[in-house]
């Protein structure tokens, strides 16, 4: 069975910083792109970055370019998402995902939700 | 604001059908395939079509999807109370070099 736990949300200030995690299991996590998206409160989903199998290429949406970094350890099954210079905008629900390139996503995280505000 | 453009919302009654759209553009929809994602009250999404209109296994052939140019549709027949959610719609973008969703589309089932 396949499942994605995401964990490392909580409140921060404009500004600050916070790293998301995702613990994969049930599946050959080295081969599979990965992806983070998010979701605002009371809004529709925002695709936010994706990383091939390897780690060799990434994707961000513009709003996050310069100030987040996806990242992975295939030895640990993990997916990662570095936040730094945190906006309110950025509050949201954010999901990790399996992606199937280059456009959908099969499964998906129960969420962790990333308030920034002060 | 979406890049991809969905009713807020759609209604019918128990058993009937549904359509919902999602119109977008040459450099998403109409030149790349879309997928249809169930998101019921407090829980994450659910890949419901891809592909433009393949099914997922464990899901049922109630829903269908379709795409004509720039535009696709999510049909749902025999309509449940269960079927209570938003739909989104997701497509690649080639301009944008990313993916877009639409802003989702509530059903409630009458």
């Amino acid at each position: 069975e396949v499942q994605l736990v995401e964990s490392g949300g909580g409140l921060v200030q404009p500004g600050g910083s916070l790293r998301l995690s995702c613990a994969a299991s049930g599946f050959t996590f080295s081969s599979l792109w990965m992806s983070w998206i998010r979701q605002a409160p009371g809004k529709g989903l925002e695709w936010v970055a994706s990383i091939k199998e390897d780690g060799s290429e990434k994707y961000y949406v513009d709003s996050v370019k310069g100030r987040f970094t996806i990242s992975r350890d295939n030895a640990k099954n993990s997916l990662y998402l570095q936040m730094n210079s945190l906006r309110v905008e950025d509050t949201a629900v954010y999901y990790c995902t399996r992606m199937r390139p280059p456009q959908y996503f099969d499964y998906w995280g129960q969420g962790t939700l990333v308030t920034v505000s002060s | 604001q979406s890049v991809l453009t969905q009713p807020p919302s759609v209604s019918a009654a128990p058993g009937q059908k549904v359509t919902i759209s999602c119109s977008g553009s040459s450099s998403n929809i109409g030149n790349n395939y879309i997928s249809w994602y169930q998101q019921l009250p407090g829980t994450a999404p659910k890949l419901l079509i891809y592909d433009n209109n393949k099914r997922p296994s464990g899901i049922p052939d109630r829903f269908s999807g379709s795409k004509s140019g720039t535009s696709a549709t999510l049909g749902i027949t025999g309509l449940q109370t269960g079927d209570e959610a938003d739909y989104h719609c997701g497509a690649w973008d080639s301009s944008l070099s990313g993916v877009v969703f639409g802003g989702g589309t509530k059903l409630t089932v009458l």
